[in-house]
């Protein structure tokens, strides 16, 4: 069985819309994570979620938002996307902020026409 | 900010044969480097990790050492498997990075691994 779900694995989207990306995890993990990849850059992070809280924000943009509505979950909502937000999102997650071993989703894959 | 440089592209190899992508890494303190591996429709698997100057990382066949002195850890592999076709992704994490996050992982740009039987 998947221990990280995200849904949906393929979402198109027009430009100015918004959509939210979901993801749990059934590891028992205490932080969670988000990270993208697109074609012009290698994986890079976004967010850090530990029990519940922002860790860290290193993503430019406020269009982006977590949201933990549960200690498992940790969704992504983008609002105004922009062609340039195309990329594959994905969700990780590992048993405390601190430890090294970073569990990853398979991915939604985001198209913004 | 922290950076991975890893080889680029794609290696083409068959099978039996022996592996090596480069991988180099510039951080500001004592990063962990890791080794993960993404197959098609997939996120990346960690293949293995080491923290500290001249520790070995292994998996799978798979190995890298730690090289404080060279700021590197390159992946090898004596005998590739057309099964070992992937993305491999040289990673490191910085605890000491006062420019961002404590606790992200910062990606090389990947490597494709082809391996023809």
């Amino acid at each position: 069985d998947p221990k990280i779900i995200q849904k949906p694995k393929y979402l198109v989207a027009v430009t100015g819309s918004e959509k939210i990306l979901i993801c749990e995890q059934y590891l028992g993990h205490n932080a969670m994570y988000w990270y993208r990849q697109s074609a012009k850059k290698p994986l890079e992070f976004m967010f850090s979620y530990s029990y519940q809280k922002l860790m860290d924000n290193q993503t430019a943009s406020s269009r982006f938002q977590p949201q933990s509505s549960k200690k498992n979950h940790l969704d992504l909502q983008i609002t105004a996307l922009k062609p340039d937000d195309s990329a594959t999102y994905f969700c990780a997650s590992s048993q405390e902020v601190d430890s090294y071993e970073q569990y990853f989703g398979p991915g939604t894959r985001l198209t913004v026409l | 900010g922290d950076s991975v440089t890893q080889t680029e592209g794609q290696v083409a190899l068959s099978e039996e044969d022996f592996l090596t992508i480069h991988c180099n890494y510039s951080a500001s303190g004592y990063p962990t480097l890791f080794w993960y591996v993404q197959y098609p429709g997939e996120g990346p698997q960690l293949l293995f990790r080491a923290s500290r100057d001249k520790e070995k990382g292994s998996s799978r066949g798979f190995e890298a050492t730690y090289d404080k002195g060279t700021t590197s850890f390159h992946l090898r592999k004596a005998s590739v498997q057309e099964s070992d076709s992937a993305v491999y992704y040289c990673a490191l994490s910085d605890r000491w990075d006062s420019g961002g996050s404590n606790y992200k992982l910062t990606f090389g740009k990947g490597t494709l691994l082809t391996v023809t039987p």
